[in-house]
């Protein structure tokens, strides 16, 4: 079956822009967590979504921000980009929120000049 | 979350069992031992979890000391593919943690022909 989709792979924008990032989850998993690495903080969780709703959250600002739609496919959102903004956003999918395999995307990197 | 220390780097001959350890003296009764791994421009992938006993899946091993201080991920046949950096995390399953995968800075594994 098709693995986790995540779009746009790549993209740059400029500071002060908004991005919006897509991620469709395998089939069947209800459970989508998005993180940011960066390779000076390595992987950073962001939030996870489950049935719609967010379950947990990671430590970023407001800026950051997510939604889960009623087929599983999940949407992050960054606003007002800051140049450290900059990093690979990766979405992970999952059965459940308690399971324990992630399945992860390739990413998006967002580069912002 | 339990700490986890790996070692940054390790290099291992192609055909030859990769031993990979790793380090998690505080990790508490009802946490997990998981590896992952990212090959260069990926998402991270699932290797291998446990709790307390060895186990074995078609990509590897994991050895859990019976203190649960450390373990060690053992690839059988290192193949060039096989190139990547591994992290180890330990991490409660289920409940409101799960989800807040953060990874440490792992060992880059190269494997040499």
């Amino acid at each position: 079956k098709a693995g986790v989709t995540q779009t746009p792979r790549y993209l740059i924008k400029t500071r002060g822009q908004q991005v919006t990032l897509s991620c469709s989850p395998i089939s069947g998993h209800r459970s989508v967590s998005w993180y940011q690495q960066t390779p000076g903080q390595g992987l950073q969780f962001l939030f996870e979504y489950f049935s719609e709703t967010q379950r947990n959250k990671g430590n970023f600002p407001g800026r950051f921000s997510g939604r889960q739609f009623s087929n599983s496919r999940s949407e992050m959102n960054v606003s007002t980009l800051e140049l450290g903004d900059s990093a690979l956003y990766l979405c992970a999918s999952s059965l459940e929120p308690s399971k324990e395999e992630l399945f992860f995307g390739e990413g998006s990197r967002l580069t912002v000049l | 979350d339990a700490k986890t220390t790996q070692p940054t780097s390790m290099d291992c001959a192609e055909g030859r069992a990769a031993n990979l350890p790793c380090n998690h003296s505080t990790i508490s009764g009802n946490e997990y031992v998981y590896w992952y791994r990212q090959i260069h421009s990926q998402g991270p992938q699932y290797i291998i979890h446990g709790l307390k006993n060895n186990e074995t899946n078609e990509m590897a091993s994991l050895i859990i000391t019976e203190d649960r201080k450390s373990s060690t991920l053992i690839l059988p046949h290192a193949t060039l593919r096989d190139t990547a950096v591994y992290y180890c995390i330990s991490l409660r399953a289920g409940g409101t943690s799960y989800g807040k995968l953060t990874f440490g800075q792992g060992t880059i594994l190269t494997v040499h022909p």
